[in-house]
């Protein structure tokens, strides 16, 4: 079946280093792609979000990358912060349906001071 | 603050016991969801609620069974659980429409079926 999945379980960075997180999906029809952060004790908060016609969207610190041709997402955070520290999921949907949202498992980062 | 509001926070109860979580959002939107989080898993799609219909129904087992008695509320009653039910069950929240819209997530309430 489709699935959305993490390159890596945990990653451990330096503060004000750059970090990378990565996510492979694996529906080519998915045409929305969502960050979320989750810190400990806390819901999802969403972070940045990206349509399949764009290939880069930058906010503040943050950007995602979109590479249809590899079923390819990463989150990009510049200057990563001690406040950084949490789980990390990328989410997808296709068909221009927003409820059927497929989460990835997550990934750990982890801001070394 | 998150425009999402669940409560409880933390649910202790026994198998035999019946329970309902409350969620309330501030956030003027018109569609609801409870998705299940246990340890190591991806997120669980549950319920679904737009305009206060039910949408979808995940193949979730009868002895959950959610209420949205209007587009700002919703709940999730819970009866005769099983150890395993144990998990973070969050609600979300988003303006359902022909524009994409992301998901707002409440704190979640913690259960723990004893």
């Amino acid at each position: 079946g489709e699935s959305v999945g993490l390159h890596l379980p945990t990653l451990s960075v330096q503060e004000g280093d750059n970090s990378i997180i990565n996510c492979a999906y694996s529906n080519s029809a998915s045409d929305y792609f969502i960050w979320y952060k989750q810190e400990s004790g806390k819901g999802p908060q969403f972070i940045i979000d990206i349509r399949s016609n764009m290939d880069k969207r930058q906010g503040q610190r943050v950007t995602v990358l979109l590479n249809k041709t590899v079923k390819h997402l990463s989150l990009q955070i510049a200057a990563t912060q001690p406040g950084d520290s949490a789980v990390y999921f990328c989410a997808e949907t296709a068909g221009g349906s927003n409820y059927k949202l497929t989460f990835g498992k997550g990934t750990l980062l982890t801001v070394n001071p | 603050e998150t425009g999402v509001t669940q409560t409880p926070r933390h649910l202790v109860m026994g198998m035999t016991n019946k329970k309902s979580l409350k969620c309330e959002q501030h956030l003027g939107h018109n569609a609801m969801y409870w998705y299940k989080q246990s340890a190591k898993k991806p997120l669980e799609l549950m319920f679904v609620y737009n305009f206060k219909e039910q949408t979808e129904n995940n193949s979730v087992p009868s002895r959950f069974s959610p209420e949205c008695p209007n587009s700002s509320h919703l709940f999730l009653h819970l009866h005769t659980l099983q150890p395993e039910d144990s998990a973070l069950y969050l609600c979300a929240s988003t303006r359902a429409g022909t524009a994409l819209s992301p998901l707002h997530f409440g704190n979640g309430t913690r259960l723990t079926v004893t």
